[in-house]
């Protein structure tokens, strides 16, 4: 599982109110990302990061901001969740594969709900 | 976008082999085929990938056409906890690449 976890794994919250999901890795990896995935769809990226304090926007990064001032910890916040921000959160590592190409490893997932 | 196409659902008889095809025909030459499955709500799982080569692992076989714009993933003996929906993506060999999951294929293996 490439030592990734998640947490809080569950939370509900209500809307206008700040919200931070923490994704925290074992194994030093360089590249970081956040995902979320809405019945319907696949996984859709948010932002990554492909190092510490180095990070960029994905395909929906709107109402989203992440930090990374650790190697081992990637920070999603909603500044203000919206009910469309209910949704599954995954974060993943990457690494190199041995016959090339880079392999995206995922953590189990936080489940949140804005009332 | 996504830039593969699949067959939203599938079924398959247990024990049987399950042949999942994808499209890909605007596949560059640096971008590599992978596959991943997602069971329930679980975090998506890698299989396999590749770039020309077909390959095989414990999990299972990816065929790849000679002019890389189709594959097919093939899991030999499929299995009921083979039930999932499995995405087809193809990523260039950039560090920190992109994946871009469209919706999948859902396989159902039957008993």
């Amino acid at each position: 599982d490439a030592g990734i976890t998640q947490s809080p794994r569950h939370k509900v919250t209500e809307t206008g109110t700040p919200v931070t999901l923490r994704c925290h890795q074992t194994e030093n990896h360089r590249y970081m990302y956040w995902y979320r995935q809405d019945p319907g769809h696949g996984l859709r990226l948010i932002h990554y990061s492909y190092g510490v304090k180095d990070t960029d926007k994905g395909e929906v990064s709107d109402g989203y901001s992440v930090s990374r001032s650790k190697t081992e910890d990637f920070l999603l916040t909603l500044e203000s969740a919206t009910s469309s921000q209910t949704s599954v959160y995954f974060c993943a590592i990457s690494e190199r594969g041995r016959k090339g190409g880079y392999e995206q490893y995922f953590g189990p997932g936080t489940r949140l709900t804005v009332t | 976008d996504a830039k593969t196409t699949q067959p939203t659902s599938m079924d398959c008889a247990e024990g049987r082999a399950a042949n999942l095809p994808c499209n890909h025909s605007t596949i560059s030459g640096n971008e590599y085929v992978y596959w991943y499955r997602q069971i329930h709500s679980q975090g998506p799982q890698y299989i396999i990938h590749g770039l020309k080569n077909n390959e095989t692992n414990e999990m299972a076989s990816l065929i790849i056409t000679e002019d890389r714009k189709s594959s097919t993933l093939i899991l030999p003996h499929a299995t009921l906890r083979d039930t999932a929906v499995y995405y087809c993506i193809v990523s260039p060999e950039d560090t920190g690449n992109q994946f871009y999951f469209g919706t999948g294929t859902s396989l159902t293996v039957i008993p």
